[in-house]
C-alpha cells in the first residue's frame, strides 16, 4: 500500500522555538512536495524536492529529502505566529497522482 | 499570474438538488484533479484527468457523482442528488504532467442542508 505518514499530526509551540515535522513515505520516489494550508484557504505549494539530498529554504522554513531513508523533513527555525498553518507533504510515488500525508496542524503561540 | 479558478466559491443547497462545480485549470497543464476535504476524512482524491481523459474516479461515489472535461479549459464535478454528507470543500488542482507539482484552486465550499 502506498502511504505517506506525517509526524506529528498536531504541534503547538512557542514563538522563537525550533521544531521539525517528519514525512515518511513508502515508495521509491525521488520527488517530494510540501504544501501549506491556512485555515479556510486552499493549499499552496511550498517546496519541491526533486532528488536525494535536496534542500530548499525559504525564510524560517527548510525542507530536505533523504530518498534512501524515504524521509523528508520540514524544519522551522525561530518560529513566528505567521507560520501557524497546516502543512502537508505529498509523494509522487504513483504514476499519475500524489500520495498525501494527513497534514500537520501547527499552532505557534506568541 | 496563472492560477486555477473555481466557481462557485460557496454553494448552499438543499438535499436532493443538483450541484455543479466548475474548474478552469492553468493553461498548458494536462492533468486535472478533483479533491474533497473534510475535517473527518482529510483530503480525498475523487477523480483525475490527463489530456481530458478520465483515468481514475475510484474515489468518487458513482451513483451520484460525475466528473467531466468537456474541453481543455473546463472541468466539471456534478452531484445529483446531493446529500448532507456531501458537505465539504471541493478543490480542483492542475499539473503540467503526471506525478508533478499540483496547483490548487481556491475551492468550492458546499453545504447541503
Amino acid at each position: 500500500e502506498l502511504k505517506v505518514e506525517q509526524n506529528p499530526l498536531f504541534l503547538s509551540m512557542q514563538e522563537g522555538k525550533n521544531y521539525t515535522i517528519y514525512c515518511n513515505y513508502s515508495t521509491t520516489s525521488d520527488r517530494l512536495y510540501w504544501y501549506r494550508q491556512d485555515p479556510g484557504k486552499s493549499l499552496e505549494s511550498l517546496f519541491v524536492l526533486l532528488s536525494n539530498g535536496a534542500v530548499k529554504q525559504e525564510g524560517r522554513l527548510m525542507a530536505s529529502l533523504d530518498t534512501k531513508a524515504r524521509l523528508s523533513t520540514l524544519h522551522i527555525t525561530a518560529a513566528v505566529h505567521d507560520l501557524s498553518a497546516t502543512y502537508f507533504c505529498a509523494d509522487s510515488g504513483s504514476n499519475y497522482q500524489l500520495i498525501w500525508g494527513a497534514g500537520t496542524k501547527l499552532i505557534i503561540k506568541p | 499570474d496563472a492560477r486555477v479558478t473555481q466557481t462557485p466559491r460557496d454553494k448552499v443547497t438543499e438535499m436532493g438538488q443538483e450541484v455543479t462545480m466548475r474548474c478552469q485549470p492553468i493553461l498548458g497543464h494536462n492533468t486535472v484533479f478533483w479533491y474533497r476535504q473534510t475535517m473527518m476524512q482529510g483530503l480525498e482524491l475523487l477523480a483525475y484527468f490527463r489530456n481530458r481523459a478520465p483515468l481514475d474516479d475510484s474515489g468518487m461515489p458513482k451513483d451520484r457523482f460525475s466528473a467531466e472535461m468537456p474541453d481543455a479549459t473546463l472541468a466539471t464535478l456534478k452531484i445529483q442528488p446531493s446529500e448532507p454528507r456531501d458537505s465539504a470543500v471541493y478543490f480542483c488542482a492542475s499539473g503540467k504532467t503526471s506525478g508533478t507539482e499540483q496547483f490548487f484552486g481556491p475551492g468550492t465550499r458546499l453545504t447541503v442542508l
